[in-house]
């Protein structure tokens, strides 16, 4: 079974802090996503990472950076928190092997509140 | 920017009855339809990926059809199940591989 593992479900931060968001997956997949969601809107894309160093800005990627040193961690890094960052955040991962229409797997989230 | 929608936003149903949701995506440069569960304090778990027009998938009471020409996807379960209650997230997937989701239809259902 893939896991996809994120370092923390609640998170409670001030504004103004740096915040680390860590996700781990463990099936070797090189494909990794960070996606927020808030109510009444999809999953939008923040950043992905086709694989170990590599990474591309999704549809909303400002005020927010990632790492990828290692193929099963990637990393969020919201540089100086904002209210207006109070989401839930989902990692996800994907293989390239065979088809790349396959699906992708998801960890469980990061409530994230930014008081 | 690619819009991908869901209808409804939400439904309550009574346990036994049957159900569908639509998802309306762009009908240019298709190359797959991806439907996803989502349990409350659960991760989201693929149900269907979809990639030929006129496909239809199907898993226990829950299946799915799709119509790539006119832009939807349907989603029916049959004999909902308290079970079955979640959020349904469908996401397009057009050429160059990232995922473009809906904002989703929540289901309760009630025994």
């Amino acid at each position: 079974d893939v896991k996809v593992t994120q370092s923390s479900r609640y998170l409670v931060k001030r504004t103004g802090e740096k915040v680390f968001l860590e996700c781990v997956q463990d099936m070797d997949h090189e494909n990794m996503f960070w996606y927020r969601q808030d109510p009444g809107l999809g999953l939008r894309l923040i950043y992905f990472s086709y694989d170990v160093k590599m990474k591309e800005k999704g549809d909303i990627p400002e005020g927010y950076s990632v790492s990828r040193e290692k193929k099963e961690r990637f990393s969020l890094i919201l540089e100086s928190a904002s209210t207006n960052q109070t989401s839930m955040y989902l990692c996800a991962s994907r293989s390239l092997a065979g088809d790349p229409s396959y699906e992708q797997y998801f960890g469980p989230g990061t409530r994230l509140t930014v008081t | 920017i690619l819009n991908v929608e869901q209808s409804p936003q939400s439904l309550h149903v009574q346990e036994g009855d049957s159900t569908n949701f639509t998802c309306s995506f762009p009908s240019s440069n298709f190359y797959a339809l991806h439907w996803y569960r989502w349990e409350t304090a659960k991760s989201p778990e693929a149900l269907f990926v979809m990639t030929l027009n006129g496909d239809e998938k199907k898993k226990g009471r829950i299946s799915a059809t799709l119509n790539t020409k006119e832009g939807y996807s349907y989603l029916y379960i049959k004999g909902s199940q308290p079970e079955d209650s979640a959020t349904y997230l469908c996401a397009f997937m057009e050429y160059g591989n990232k995922l473009v989701f809906g904002a989703g239809t929540i289901l309760r259902v009630k025994s």
